[in-house]
């Protein structure tokens, strides 16, 4: 199985909700990221989880809240987004220390009105 | 990393060979040349890696230059399904996680 599911594939959610990106593989991989990508821009890296722990942030604003709660999953915690948050948001696997090659799932396509 | 530089649109008839470069000229000794795509609207998908031998795999090859300051993706006869976003990217390989995309090429395949 090389998949990276990400759930929900559409989500359009109000500036004061609260939402969750989740992000699930079943590779054994033990680094996971977070991708933002507008329209016709190239994906912009956000987070990146190593064994469970947040090894980069690229400094994004704290209304995005990462969580990797175990080797399989990387949720995105959403809470009092902007218009311009809406984007693809993209989850990808990789082997930690000698990668060659990174998974990335279909994205999360998020409006926020 | 390394910056890359790639131009950003290219044409290319259907059952022709297309071929993309990408500049690296400050690539250090110990980063690869990786290649991915990304079709309209899915995620990205890998291609290729290399650090300085031409490599070839079932989608593609890799061509570096000796002096490593450049490299070329070749698609041996492009398809319509080909049409996609390229991204050049130069990283280290062991003990890093960091993998930052450039604006990449655009390749149209044409009937």
């Amino acid at each position: 199985d090389t998949e990276v599911t990400q759930t929900p594939k559409h989500l359009v959610m109000g500036m004061t909700n609260k939402k969750s990106l989740k992000c699930e593989q079943h590779m054994g991989h033990r680094a996971m990221y977070w991708y933002k990508q507008k329209a016709k821009k190239p994906p912009e890296l956000m987070f990146v989880y190593s064994y469970e722990k947040l090894s980069i942030n690229e400094s994004v604003p704290s209304r995005f809240s990462p969580e990797c709660p175990n080797s399989s999953l990387l949720n995105l915690h959403l809470h009092a987004l902007q218009p311009e948050d809406s984007a693809l948001y993209l989850c990808a696997s990789s082997q930690d220390t000698e990668y060659t090659e990174a998974f990335f799932g279909q994205g999360t396509r998020l409006t926020v009105v | 990393d390394a910056k890359t530089t790639q131009p950003p649109s290219m044409d290319c008839a259907e059952g022709r060979a297309a071929n993309l470069p990408c500049n690296h000229s400050t690539i250090s000794g110990n980063e690869y040349v990786y290649w991915y795509r990304q079709i309209h609207s899915q995620g990205p998908q890998y291609i290729i890696h290399g650090l300085k031998n031409n490599e070839t795999n079932e989608m593609a090859s890799l061509i570096i230059t000796e002096d490593r300051k450049s490299s070329t993706l070749i698609l041996p006869h492009a398809t319509l399904r080909d049409t996609a976003v390229y991204y050049c990217i130069v990283r280290v390989l062991i003990n890093n996680n960091d993998m930052r995309f450039g604006a990449g090429t655009r390749l149209t395949v044409k009937p």
